[in-house]
């Protein structure tokens, strides 16, 4: 069965300061990886994703994600982050042969002037 | 305007009244999905259609109920809510069958039950 474990819950962080979220998957098949954001009282939305070739993701808002193999980890950064960033981020997989996507507990990024 | 929309919002009701959460999608998505919200959980699929008359069971189906008569609506019934249902709920929908693709999300619906 495959499952998503984000390894913090809550991340509090100084506008401007570099983040990472990490997320750490487990799965006996091919999955595709995901990271959506909630902002505040609205619903998730997709920030990016990998699904094959490059294994850095990059969305257009400057976060990134690796896709590491080995490790089965698919960490989320950004170099510089904004109060605008604050928002609970969420990891989800998905295999490459059903139906379902399995969504990590959620990680919430608090970013402080 | 592209979007997947949940009526209502917030409800507030008691256990074992019977009760149906709306979803509507204008993306002529064929996969629509319905998951919970729980603290420390994260989103669990309660579930999840691939096309109009067919739906399939998520991870959490037990109490709920699902039917897909057109392609834009797929609402979430709950024959008889207990506490154990409060919760926010999600609906969301993509292009094809799901795996791979981008999901929609509604705004979400908060269900408190008594």
């Amino acid at each position: 069965a495959q499952s998503v474990t984000q390894l913090d819950s809550q991340v509090p962080v100084f506008e401007e300061a570099p983040v990472e979220l990490r997320c750490n998957y487990s799965s006996s098949v091919s999955v595709y990886l995901f990271w959506y954001v909630q902002y505040p009282n609205q619903g998730l939305q997709l920030l990016l994703k990998y699904l094959s070739g490059s294994t850095l993701v990059k969305s257009i808002n400057g976060f990134e994600a690796e896709f590491n193999k080995s490790q089965t980890s698919f960490h989320l950064r950004q170099p510089s982050v904004h109060i605008r960033d604050t928002a609970e981020y969420f990891c989800a997989v998905s295999n490459t042969g059903g139906f379902k996507t399995i969504f990590g507990a959620g990680t919430r990024l608090f970013v402080k002037a | 305007e592209a979007q997947v929309t949940q009526n209502p919002r917030y409800l507030i009701t008691v256990t074992g009244k019977k009760l149906t959460v709306t979803c509507s999608q204008n993306m002529n998505h064929e996969y629509m999905s319905w998951y919970r919200q729980d603290p420390g959980l994260g989103l669990r699929q309660i579930y999840y259609s691939m096309n109009v008359e067919a739906t399939d069971k998520g991870d959490v189906p037990e109490g709920y109920k699902v039917s897909r008569k057109e392609k834009r609506n797929f609402p979430l019934i709950l024959e008889s809510p207990s506490p154990n249902q409060t919760s926010l709920y999600f609906c969301a929908s993509s292009a094809s069958r799901g795996v791979g693709e981008t999901q929609y999300f509604g705004p979400g619906t908060r269900l408190l039950v008594l």
